[in-house]
């Protein structure tokens, strides 16, 4: 079976400028999250996708949005970037059956100058 | 709120020492779950245990074990004979048990870093 695949790798963006992160969930799962990790801190929680709705959102702006498609793939938005967002975006997938397993990815790494 | 506490931000020991990494967590949740993630520097994190809350068992999983103290809201994790290998940064993390809500909250982590 295969993990949870995220691209790109590694990146750079301008200041207000708009960027997309893809993440690939792993076979027979239905769920997406995404975690915003800056550097020295541990994952922050930004959404959870399910049957293509989002489900659940911590405490991250509007300007963050996502999407989940029918074959369970996500992608994360963000609009008018930062210097803050910064970070390593994590994708995680799981399975929706009450259980809590999350195989995450080796996520993006985003740098905003 | 939830909120995870990992006061060692780093430790380091020589190979094959013991050492364990602290966990202390937060939530007013009856049921909720624990868990430990490693994170080598290629940045996945690997899942290590998950533990429900109504299972204050200890485990062991080859030379890691976990002691789950639910009285002080603890999950401490020991790695016995540390390898080179074990050279990561490891999060606590918990989350309640609620069908609907199942984020993640971390800790900010613990830089294990082993000395050969």
């Amino acid at each position: 079976e295969t993990g949870v695949t995220q691209s790109p790798t590694h990146l750079i963006k301008t200041r207000g400028q708009q960027v997309t992160l893809r993440c690939s969930s792993q076979s027979g799962h239905n769920t997406v999250s995404w975690y915003q990790q800056a550097l020295g801190q541990g994952p922050q929680f930004i959404f959870q996708y399910y049957r293509e709705e989002e489900n659940g959102r911590g405490n991250f702006p509007p300007r963050f949005s996502g999407l989940q498609f029918p074959n369970y793939s996500s992608e994360l938005n963000v609009n008018a970037l930062e210097l803050d967002d910064s970070a390593l975006y994590l994708c995680a997938s799981s399975y929706r059956d009450g259980t809590y397993g999350y195989t995450f990815g080796s996520g993006t790494r985003l740098t905003v100058v | 709120a939830q909120k995870v506490t990992q006061a060692q931000t780093e430790i380091s020991v020589v190979e094959k020492e013991d050492v364990t990494l602290d966990c202390v967590y937060e939530t007013r949740d009856t049921t909720y779950y624990l868990f430990w993630y490693k994170q080598p520097p290629s940045g996945e994190l690997v899942f290590l245990i998950r533990r429900n809350s109504f299972d204050e068992q200890n485990e062991i999983s080859g030379r890691y074990s976990w002691n789950f103290q639910k009285s002080t809201s603890s999950f401490n994790f020991t790695i016995t004979a540390s390898q080179v290998v074990d050279s990561a940064v490891y999060f606590c993390a918990l989350s309640e048990a609620n069908f609907g809500n199942e984020k993640l909250t971390f800790g900010t982590g613990t830089r294990l870093t082993i000395i050969p």
